[in-house]
This record gives C-alpha cells, sequence and structure tokens, in this order.
C-alpha cells in the first residue's frame, strides 16, 4: 500500500461545475499537508498548504481529517486553467514529503 | 533571485554511461532535495540535504546514484553506469528548513537512457 494515495481520476467536468479531490494517507504520524498543481511536462507547484482548521484562497478550500488521515481539496467555479494533475502531498517530519500520484482534472467547456 | 534552476534540462545518454546534473536552490533556502518522477506517477523521493549534510537518502537508490552539496549551495547529482530504467524526470526542490511552507521545485532534467 502506498503512503498517500489519490484517485487518479481523470475527473471531467464542465466549466462552472464543482469537483473535489480526497487523498489518503497511512501514517498517522504525518504532521503537515499541501496540495501542488502540476500541469503536463512542468514542475509541481504549492497550490497550498492544509491545515487542521480548514482553509481556503478563493475558489480552492483544502481540508484535512486527521482521524480518518484524509485530506481533501475543493474547486468551485471551475476555469478551464484548472485542468492540471493535483498532487498530495504530506509530511511525516521536517524531512522528505511524500508524494500521491495525482489525481486528473480535465475542465472543459 | 529567480528560483530552483537545474541544469541540463535534457539529457540524452548511452546505457552504461555516467550522467551528473546540477541544482541552484533558492538561495536563502537550506534544504535541498531530489526527486524522480516517471510519467503518470507522483515525483519519488531521492534524497535531501540540510546545508551540506545529506540528512536522508532512499533505500530504493542503488549504489549507482550518488549526490553531493559540497558548501552547502548548488548540488549534484550523479548517476553511474546507467540503465534503461534510470530514465525520468529528475527533480530538485529547495525550502526553508522548517519546511511548513512547502517546496519550490525546479524545472526538472529529463534524462532519456538509450
Amino acid at each position: 500500500r502506498k503512503e498517500v494515495e489519490q484517485d487518479p481520476g481523470p475527473f471531467n467536468v464542465p466549466e462552472g461545475a464543482t469537483v473535489a479531490f480526497n487523498c489518503t494517507y497511512s501514517n498517522s504520524a504525518s504532521q503537515s499537508f499541501f496540495w501542488y498543481r502540476q500541469d503536463c511536462r512542468k514542475e509541481p507547484k504549492l497550490l497550498m498548504s492544509v491545515y487542521s482548521s480548514g482553509n481556503e484562497d478563493g475558489r480552492f478550500t483544502a481540508q484535512l481529517n486527521r482521524a480518518s488521515q484524509y485530506i481533501s481539496l475543493l474547486i468551485r467555479d471551475s476555469k478551464l486553467s484548472d485542468s492540471a494533475t493535483y498532487l498530495c502531498v504530506v509530511n511525516t517530519n521536517a524531512g522528505k514529503s511524500t508524494f500521491g500520484d495525482g489525481t486528473t482534472l480535465t475542465v472543459k467547456p | 533571485d529567480t528560483g530552483v534552476s537545474q541544469d541540463p534540462r535534457h539529457k540524452i545518454t548511452k546505457r552504461g554511461q555516467n550522467v551528473t546534473f546540477r541544482c541552484d536552490p533558492i538561495s536563502e533556502h537550506n534544504r535541498l532535495y531530489w526527486y524522480r518522477q516517471t510519467l503518470g506517477q507522483g515525483p519519488e523521493f531521492l534524497t535531501y540535504f540540510q546545508n551540506e549534510a545529506q540528512l536522508e537518502k532512499s533505500r530504493l537508490l542503488s549504489d549507482r546514484f550518488s549526490a553531493e552539496r559540497p558548501k552547502g549551495s548548488f548540488s549534484t547529482l550523479e548517476i553511474q553506469r546507467t540503465e534503461q530504467g534510470d530514465s525520468a524526470m529528475y527533480l530538485c526542490a529547495s525550502s526553508l528548513s522548517t519546511g511548513s511552507g512547502g517546496y519550490t521545485f525546479g524545472s526538472g532534467t529529463r534524462l532519456t537512457v538509450v
């Protein structure tokens, strides 16, 4: 079993739709959590950190459920430019991050 | 500072040859990481440094791989006796030591072993 698991998708949604991705992690000692976005053949870029209290950045909302060991990302009012792969990332200590394999989103007109 | 720089962007090499990649992190970042990514997979951890000290190395990494960060600034990743299975994107990232702000990645070096 992988340390960080994501549904690979693809998720194909129309513009304006709301879409949610979930991610589960296996190490209960994990301390910090992130979502990254990766465009085709580009490097991953930090989208947002995920806090226990939940956090929002514009159309994006991230939530963490430590008891169930899952993280979610909600995208509202999807734009064509949101099409990308979304990577769930978990840090077990102040060192390395462990990445999921990503969920692919395609937003269609 | 323009971010994390990696060189070269692309490398094609024959099986059995040695290759070396370079990474220049963001200057204020004392942590530097190497990851490898293949198509359809997330980045896979290889190793990381805090300043010049190599603090962790993946058990998946064979003895053919070595990384250095001699002065705590730029880093090199060397692969000896390359194999076709080494073909991948090699990503370098840097961060502050707390790690709470996530990583900044370079554009990567795409290695093709023929």
